[in-house]
């Protein structure tokens, strides 16, 4: 059964500084890992989508990469702003299972004016 | 349509009672999925659709739970006999043909439900 987990739960920042967010998962028969952000009371927005056979995907001032024979993928995210200020959620899913994702618990970041 | 919306956006209900949600895809998305968040939890799978057939139901926590999709588009998680466990908010995703290398699951709002 694949775990994810989200290290560290939460993070405090000051606005400008370059921060880094780590996933980690415990199979790594992985079709795709995608990164979410989640604002409070509101849905996931998609961030980035890694495919399986992928090392990174950059959007802007995020970075997001993929080592799948140690399990772990992190989002890197640059000259941080209040506005990035957010729950971010990995997402993993299953080579054998396109269908079913498990995400982590996800890491509140709070980035400090 | 813009998003996946999803309806209704609050449900209040009464323990026993039968409630349905329903999610609209973003049009031609033939997947859908649903998952569950409850307070203070991560993200939970329920059930995936492709077209308007499950092949994984392994997330629907017991019989109480069912869903259903009709014309590969709207779908409708039903809850009978509700609980206060299953409190929580009820999220639905869709996405492009599985396989594809544009395979983004697109999420709703959701749905907060409540049962007293």
């Amino acid at each position: 059964k694949q775990e994810v987990t989200q290290i560290p739960a939460a993070l405090s920042v000051p606005e400008g500084e370059n921060l880094v967010l780590n996933c980690s998962f415990t199979d790594s028969a992985i079709y795709n890992l995608q990164w979410f952000r989640q604002d409070p009371g509101k849905g996931l927005t998609s961030l980035l989508l890694i495919q399986s056979s992928q090392r990174e995907q950059t959007s802007g001032r995020l970075n997001a990469s993929l080592d799948k024979s140690s399990g772990r993928s992190t989002l890197y995210i640059a000259a941080s702003q209040p506005g990035d200020s957010a729950t971010y959620l990995c997402a993993v899913r299953q080579g054998t299972n396109a269908g079913k994702s498990t995400f982590g618990d996800g890491t509140t970041l709070t980035v400090k004016p | 349509g813009a998003g996946v919306s999803q309806s209704p956006s609050n449900k209040v209900t009464e323990k026993g009672k039968d409630v349905e949600l329903r999610c609209d895809p973003i049009s031609g998305h033939t997947a859908l999925y649903w998952y569950r968040q409850s307070l203070g939890q991560g993200l939970e799978f329920l059930i995936y659709f492709q077209g308007n057939s499950a092949p994984d139901k392994s997330g629907l926590p017991s019989d109480r739970f069912s869903a259903e999709r009709t014309g590969g588009s709207v779908s409708t998680l039903t809850i009978q006999r509700t609980q206060q466990e299953d409190s929580a908010v009820y999220l639905c995703a869709s996405s492009p043909i599985p396989g594809s290398h544009t395979d983004t699951q697109y999420f709703g709002p959701g749905t907060r439900l409540t049962v007293l």
